[in-house]
């Protein structure tokens, strides 16, 4: 079947605007994770989603992140007034019943 | 969080030979994920861990888990060149994962 899908693949962006990057999980899986991945460096949690619970947002870095989550369908991680130090892959992660996650190809995110 | 160390952080190795890569902890572990990540790729599930003492086998890749639940090992034997990629072990909390920094492999042909 059809595993998780991330777009765009990358995005160049100028310090200061907005960007939208948007997650497709694996239909089923009811939980939904974003992650942030420097270069050369281990994964960083972001946000988790489990179906209609409250997320938990303690991993976000700052006001200017924030994530939306359209049942246990679509999800959004929005990035506000960027900056040099967002540069990253993000990646997406969905699984069931919070055991093996699978993840997407991630988006490349470059500010100039 | 709970902070899990991975070490080496960086493994070269022969081809044909066997090494190992090291995840610890201070604390004691839920659960300890292995995921593995190739170059330019998206991190993939090799396996979990759940038991004290643990050990499972996956072809030439042997994982085993502490018996105080603090560290774990992932023992790969007669290294081939699609072993190449990043190693990481993830503590498991619930849902949320603790990753560690990563064992990055090259593998000399």
């Amino acid at each position: 079947g059809a595993g998780v899908s991330q777009s765009p693949s990358n995005k160049v962006t100028e310090k200061g605007k907005d960007v939208e990057l948007r997650c497709d999980p694996i239909s089923g899986h009811t939980a939904l994770y974003w992650y942030r991945q420097r270069l050369g460096q281990g994964l960083e949690f972001l946000i988790y989603f489990q179906g209609n619970s409250a997320p938990d947002k303690s991993g976000l870095p700052s006001d200017r992140f924030s994530a939306e989550r359209t049942g246990e369908s679509v999800s959004t991680l929005t990035i506000q007034r960027t900056q040099q130090e967002d540069s990253a892959v993000y990646l997406c992660a969905s699984s069931y019943a919070n055991y093996e996650q699978y993840f997407g190809p991630g988006t490349r995110l470059t500010v100039t | 969080g709970q902070q899990v160390m991975q070490i080496p952080q960086y493994q070269h190795v022969q081809e044909g030979e066997d090494f190992t890569t090291y995840c610890n902890s201070s604390t004691t572990l839920s659960n300890i994920q292995w995921y593995k990540q190739r170059p330019g790729g998206h991190p993939v599930f090799l396996i979990q861990l759940v038991k004290s003492g643990e050990v499972k086998k996956q072809k030439r890749l042997t994982f085993q888990f502490g018996e105080a639940k603090k560290n774990s090992s992932l023992h790969i034997t007669a290294t081939q060149t699609t072993d190449v990629g990043t190693y990481f072990c993830a503590d498991t909390n619930d849902y949320k994962l603790s990753f560690g920094a990563g064992t990055t492999v090259t593998v000399r042909a």
